[in-house]
């Protein structure tokens, strides 16, 4: 198994831009997660799906950020507008049951 | 306070060296524990459940102490491929798939 993929690696953009993040999980896992991980703040849980429907989206920072999963092998992380506070790594990650995740190599995100 | 709290070091130590690491927790009713290794600028990844009654694997060894909420991995005759960031982690109570990340400890292994 290729594991969890992220896409992009790496992603630069400008403030006020929209940016779209990738994430393929495992195949046969029924969860997925979106992180953030900052020197600040450590690793943070934004947002988990169970079978493609979102079950906490407290971690979410705020409106301009949102999330899908259309089907059981992919989901997206939104950020519109992007600000340069949003400046971090995003991991995504799977599992079966809720447990061990297996994390994606992740997107450094740089907004200047 | 943090739900998840971890010194975050650096631990700097020879090899061969014993290090352990302590991390404490705040929801008692906590009822799933991991220890998860983060290289530099790599994802994070699973390097052991902790169990109640204590688990080993080779040179690592994980132990839970419900009592006073916290959890510890003791690392014995370290390698320079040790040195990374160990990051526990913790499930709460309910029945949902969120885990806890504490901030991690930074382990440097030298010659």
């Amino acid at each position: 198994d290729a594991g969890v993929i992220q896409s992009p690696r790496h992603e630069v953009t400008e403030m006020g831009q929209e940016v779209t993040l990738r994430c393929k999980p495992i195949s046969g896992h029924d969860y997925l997660f979106w992180y953030r991980q900052t020197m600040m703040r450590g690793l943070e849980l934004l947002i988990y799906f169970n079978n493609n429907v979102p079950i906490d989206d407290s971690g979410m920072p705020e409106d301009r950020f949102s999330a899908k999963m259309p089907n059981a092998s992919f989901s997206t992380l939104k950020i519109q507008p992007s600000e340069p506070r949003d400046s971090a790594v995003y991991f995504c990650a799977s599992g079966v049951g809720q447990n061990i995740q297996y994390f994606g190599a992740g997107t450094r995100l740089s907004v200047l | 306070r943090k739900e998840v709290e971890q010194d975050p070091g650096p631990f700097n130590v020879p090899e061969g060296a014993t290090v352990a690491f302590n991390c404490t927790y705040s929801n008692s009713a906590s009822q799933s524990f991991f220890w998860y290794r983060q290289d530099c600028r790599k994802e994070p990844k699973l390097l052991m459940s902790v169990y109640s009654s204590g688990n080993e694997d080779g040179r690592f060894t994980a132990q839970l102490n419900r009592a006073s909420q916290y959890i510890s991995l003791l690392i014995r005759d370290s390698k320079l491929s040790d040195s990374a960031t160990y990051l526990c982690v913790v499930k709460g109570s309910s029945n949902t798939g969120k885990l806890i990340f504490g901030q991690g400890t930074t382990l440097q292994v030298k010659p």
